[in-house]
C-alpha cells in the first residue's frame, strides 16, 4: 500500500538553529499538508501546498516556517529559528484532491525536539 | 466553547464488546467526518468518513453523524486487542477553507 515517508523520526535540535524535516507523499497524490501536535494536544494544521505554492496557511505558520517542493518527490518544513514551543510531532500528508471527501494519509511523523 | 470536542479516556473495554466513541462540535458548517486511528508514535490512519448525516459501515466499524445535534459517533463492534489505539474525529468541510479540525483523540484500550 503507497505511504507517506517522512525523515529523519527523531530531530533534537537548539534553540535558535534551523531544521529541515522532509517528507515524500505518495507519488500521484497533488495536495501536501504539514500539521503537528504538540504532547498532549491536538493534531493542528499548519499549511497545505498545491502546484507549487502555499494554497492555505495557519496563524501558527508564521515568517519562521515555509515549505518547498524541491523536486518532483520531496516535500520540506523548514523552521528558520526554532524555539522550544516548536517541539511536537510534525505530520506530513498527502491526498488525491481537496476536501473532506478525499482523506489525507499521513506519514509517520518527526518528532522535534528544541533544547 | 471548544470547536471540536473529544473525550480523552482512556476507555478500557473487554476483548468482544461493543465501544462507542464520540465528538461534539460547535460549528454547525462542518460537511465533512473523518475517523482516525492512531498507534503509538505512528500517524493518523483514517478509518471513515462520512458526507454529512447519517451512518456509515465499513466492517466492524460505523460511524454516525448527528447533525442537529452536532453529535458524531464510531461504533466498534467485537472489539480485539488490536483496536488499542487512540481515536481521533476530524471535520472539515468549512467555506473558504479545506483544513481539518481535529479532535484531541480518545486513547482506548481493548484488554485480552
Amino acid at each position: 500500500e503507497p505511504e507517506v515517508t517522512q525523515t529523519p523520526s527523531h530531530q533534537v535540535t537548539q534553540m535558535g538553529q534551523e531544521v529541515i524535516l522532509r517528507c515524500v507523499p505518495i507519488s500521484n497524490h497533488l495536495y501536501f499538508y504539514w500539521y503537528r501536535q504538540i504532547l498532549g494536544q491536538k493534531v493542528e494544521f499548519l499549511v497545505s501546498f498545491y502546484n507549487n505554492e502555499i494554497s492555505e496557511k495557519s496563524e501558527i505558520f508564521d515568517d519562521q516556517f515555509s515549505v518547498e517542493r524541491p523536486d518532483g518527490s520531496n516535500f520540506t518544513l523548514k523552521i528558520r529559528s526554532t524555539k522550544l514551543e516548536d517541539s511536537a510531532m510534525y505530520f506530513c500528508a498527502s491526498s488525491e484532491g481537496q476536501g473532506g471527501n478525499y482523506g489525507y494519509t499521513f506519514g509517520s511523523g518527526t518528532r522535534l525536539t528544541v533544547v | 466553547q471548544k470547536e471540536v470536542e473529544q473525550d480523552p479516556g482512556p476507555l478500557s473495554v473487554p476483548e468482544g464488546a461493543i465501544v462507542s466513541l464520540n465528538c461534539t462540535y460547535s460549528n454547525s458548517a462542518f460537511q465533512y467526518f473523518m475517523w482516525y486511528r492512531q498507534y503509538s508514535r505512528k500517524g493518523p490512519e483514517l478509518l471513515m468518513y462520512t458526507y454529512s448525516s447519517g451512518n456509515k459501515e465499513d466492517g466492524r466499524f460505523t460511524a454516525q453523524v448527528d447533525k442537529s445535534s452536532k453529535y458524531i459517533s464510531l461504533f466498534i463492534r467485537d472489539s480485539q486487542p488490536s483496536d488499542s489505539a487512540t481515536y481521533l474525529c476530524a471535520m472539515s468541510g468549512l467555506s473558504g477553507t479545506y483544513k481539518y479540525i481535529f479532535g484531541t483523540g480518545t486513547r482506548l484500550k481493548v484488554l485480552a
